[in-house]
């Protein structure tokens, strides 16, 4: 079955402080990958995508994310962290035939 | 932000009723989603469709069904409702790419 790990709970950082946070899926056939940012009390916004192509993306606010294929990891980055990115962070997967699976999250804290 | 809207937006309702929830887009994407948010479980996938009368199981689907009679509509329902069902429940629209546009979600409180 499809699955998603992320293995960060909850990370604080300081402001300007680089940012990894960690995503890996079992699914053997082609996917989609992409990460997901929800700020305190909103919904869940695309931050970015992987289909095909260059496996390093960039998204948006600065953020960027490499596809390791022979690892099955996402990871996500950020050079500097600003006190704006204070949110969770998720990982899914989409297996392209419709199912989008999450992972349990990363509750990111930037202290200013 | 893409045309998608839950209702209702809260609802408290008692133990062993049934609560059906209401999930409208109006951008004509084939891909409906039902989720639930619980703290330190992240997103899990309830039911899906994937086209009219299309419908699939998610990872917790025991104790909801669904029904999409409409390309815009996509219905939940909690056929007895109970306090494990106490949850934020988000709704989601997506082509095949996978990439998806959420309600605003749902708070669902069963006392």
């Amino acid at each position: 079955a499809q699955s998603v790990s992320q293995h960060n709970h909850h990370v604080i950082l300081s402001e300007a402080a680089s940012l990894e946070l960690g995503c890996n899926y079992s699914y053997g056939g082609t996917v989609n990958l992409f990460w997901y940012v929800q700020y305190p009390g909103q919904h869940l916004q695309l931050l970015l995508k992987y289909f095909s192509g260059d496996p390093l993306v960039k998204g948006i606010k600065g953020f960027e994310a490499e596809f390791i294929k022979s690892k099955f990891s996402f990871n996500l980055r950020k050079p500097s962290v600003q006190w704006s990115d204070t949110a969770e962070y998720f990982c899914a997967v989409n297996n392209q035939g419709g199912k989008l699976i999450f992972g349990q999250g990363t509750e990111l804290s930037v202290k200013p | 932000d893409a045309g998608i809207t839950q209702s209702p937006r809260h609802k408290v309702t008692e133990t062993g009723t049934p609560v059906t929830l209401r999930c409208h887009q109006t951008e004509n994407h084939r891909y409906m989603y039902w989720y639930r948010q619980d703290p330190g479980h992240g997103l899990r996938l309830i039911h899906y469709s994937y086209g009219v009368k299309d419908t699939d199981k998610g990872e917790v689907s025991d104790g909801y069904s669904v029904s999409r009679s409409k390309t815009e509509d996509f219905l939940l329902t909690l056929e007895s409702a109970t306090s494990s069902q106490t949850s934020v429940y988000f709704c989601a629209i997506s082509e095949s790419t996978g990439d998806a546009f959420f309600g605003q979600g749902t708070r669902l409180t069963v006392v």
